[in-house]
C-alpha cells in the first residue's frame, strides 16, 4: 500500500524568501508523485508531477521538485516566495497510469509581507 | 486542455431529501473518474473510483447505498448522495483522467454540500 506524509501542516515563509514543502512516501512499487495546490474552495490544481526520467522536475509558478529515490522523498520547493503562492499544497502518490491518488494531510502555506 | 466542470458549485439541501452533483469532462473523454470528500481542513478521501459503462468500485468504509455513482458516458459521471444527512455536508471533488499514459487526473472545481 501506498502513503504519503506531508511534514508541517503549517510553514510560514516571508516574501521571497524560499519555499521549502516536505513530502516523504511509502510505496512497494516505483511510484508516480505529485504536488498539487488548492486555494480555498476550490479544486485542485497540479503544479508538477515525477513519472520517469529526470529526477529534478519543474512545475508551474516556478516551483520545482525532486524525486530522491533513496530517501523516499519529494520535497516541492521555490526560491522566492509570492504573495499568491499562500495556498494549501498536496503531495501525493499513484502506483500507475490512472490509478487512484493516496494524498498527504496537506500543508497550508502562509506568506508574510 | 482537460478541463473539468462540476455542477452545481454549492447546494443547500433539507436533512432526508437526495442531491445529484455532476461531473463533466469538457475537452476530453474520461475513460475513468474519481470521487473525492474532503472536511474542513483535512485531506481529500477518495470514495470510488468509476470507468465508464461499468459498476463504481467502492472505497472501504463508503456506503455504496448512500452515494451512488453514475458513469454513463465518457464525458459525464454524476454522485448521487440519498436521504442526505447533516454529517453528509462537505465538500465533494471530482477527478478524471484518460487512457493515453498521462498519469495525472484532472481534478473539477468541487461542490459544497450543506444538508440542514
Amino acid at each position: 500500500a501506498q502513503s504519503v506524509t506531508q511534514l508541517g501542516s503549517h510553514v510560514s515563509v516571508s516574501e521571497g524568501a524560499l519555499v521549502l514543502l516536505r513530502c516523504n512516501y511509502s510505496s512497494s512499487v516505483p511510484p508516480y508523485l505529485f504536488w498539487y495546490v488548492q486555494y480555498p474552495n476550490q479544486g485542485l490544481q497540479l503544479l508538477l508531477k515525477y513519472t520517469t526520467g529526470a529526477t529534478l522536475v519543474k512545475g508551474i509558478n516556478g516551483f520545482e521538485a525532486e524525486f530522491k529515490k533513496s530517501e523516499t522523498s519529494f520535497h516541492l520547493t521555490k526560491p522566492s516566495a509570492h504573495m499568491s503562492d499562500a495556498a494549501e499544497y498536496f503531495c501525493a502518490v499513484s502506483v500507475g497510469y490512472g490509478n487512484k491518488l493516496v494524498f498527504g494531510a496537506g500543508t497550508i502555506l502562509r506568506v508574510k509581507s | 486542455g482537460a478541463v473539468v466542470s462540476q455542477h452545481p458549485s454549492w447546494v443547500i439541501c433539507k436533512s432526508g431529501t437526495s442531491v445529484k452533483i455532476e461531473c463533466r469532462s469538457l475537452d476530453f473523454q474520461a475513460t475513468t473518474m474519481f470521487w473525492y470528500r474532503q472536511f474542513p481542513k483535512q485531506s481529500l478521501m477518495l470514495m470510488a473510483t468509476s470507468n465508464e459503462g461499468s459498476k463504481a468500485t467502492y472505497e472501504q468504509g463508503v456506503e455504496k447505498d448512500k452515494f451512488l455513482i453514475n458513469h454513463a458516458s465518457l464525458t459525464l459521471s454524476t454522485l448521487t448522495v440519498t436521504s442526505a444527512h447533516p454529517e453528509d455536508s462537505s465538500f465533494y471533488i471530482c477527478s478524471a483522467t484518460w487512457t493515453s499514459g498521462t498519469y495525472e487526473q484532472y481534478f473539477g472545481p468541487g461542490t459544497r454540500l450543506t444538508v440542514t
